[in-house]
């Protein structure tokens, strides 16, 4: 069946302009979660959903940084007034809510902030 | 979290068993090891994971000690095609299990 997309899959925008991200999850999958992996350095935890909710916010970097999900499936990661440091490849994930709660990511979005 | 420790690179032929190490010597006894790998330019691939008992699966074998403090992913037979970061990871098998990703082993399979 299809896998997690992304898309963008390139986003080239400068610094202080808004952008959005978007994550469509496999079908069925409750739980989304969004990473970032910056260059040289490792994946890091954003936000998880549950449904439409996000029980855990805690890797936000900071209020530039908001999702949201709808109808329990697609989620947009918005960053407001991006900086360079926000340069980076975001990636998003769902799972299952039963058995191993394994994660499928997808290709992720390459954000490049000039 | 408990934290992994994880060999930065390691080379292995085409054709043989790649063993791949990892130390988690402050597992806690709700976590379960978790194996994901990522080849250049792609998402992660989730590969594998175990609480105690040996793993088996389509892409690889997963040994865990008796006391849970490291473990070992196997690739049977190696390809160019498993060139990748394998990474490590010990959670909780739950909803909202965020991972936490250190480091990981390069892997090169040459030739």
């Amino acid at each position: 069946g299809a896998g997690v997309s992304q898309s963008p899959s390139n986003k080239v925008t400068e610094k202080g302009k808004d952008v959005e991200l978007r994550c469509d999850p496999i079908s069925g999958h409750t739980a989304l979660y969004w990473y970032r992996q910056s260059l040289g350095q490792g994946l890091e935890f954003l936000i998880y959903f549950q449904g439409n909710s996000a029980p855990d916010k805690s890797g936000l970097p900071s209020d530039r940084f908001s999702a949201e999900r709808t109808g329990g499936s697609v989620s947009t990661l918005t960053i407001q007034r991006t900086q360079q440091e926000d340069s980076a490849v975001y990636l998003c994930a769902s799972s299952y809510n039963t058995g191993g709660y394994e994660q499928y990511f997808g290709p992720g979005t390459r954000l490049t902030v000039t | 979290d408990a934290k992994t420790t994880q060999p930065t690179s390691m080379d292995c032929a085409e054709g043989r068993a790649a063993n791949l190490p990892c130390n988690h010597s402050t597992i806690s006894g709700n976590e379960y090891v978790y194996w994901y790998r990522q080849i250049h330019s792609q998402g992660p691939q989730y590969i594998i994971h175990g609480l105690k008992n040996n793993e088996t699966n389509e892409m690889a074998s997963l040994i865990i000690t008796e006391d849970r403090k490291s473990s070992t992913l196997i690739l049977p037979h190696a390809t160019l095609r498993d060139t990748a970061v394998y990474y490590c990871i010990v959670s909780p098998k739950a909803a909202g299990n965020k991972l936490t990703f250190g480091g990981g082993t390069r892997v090169l399979v040459k030739p």
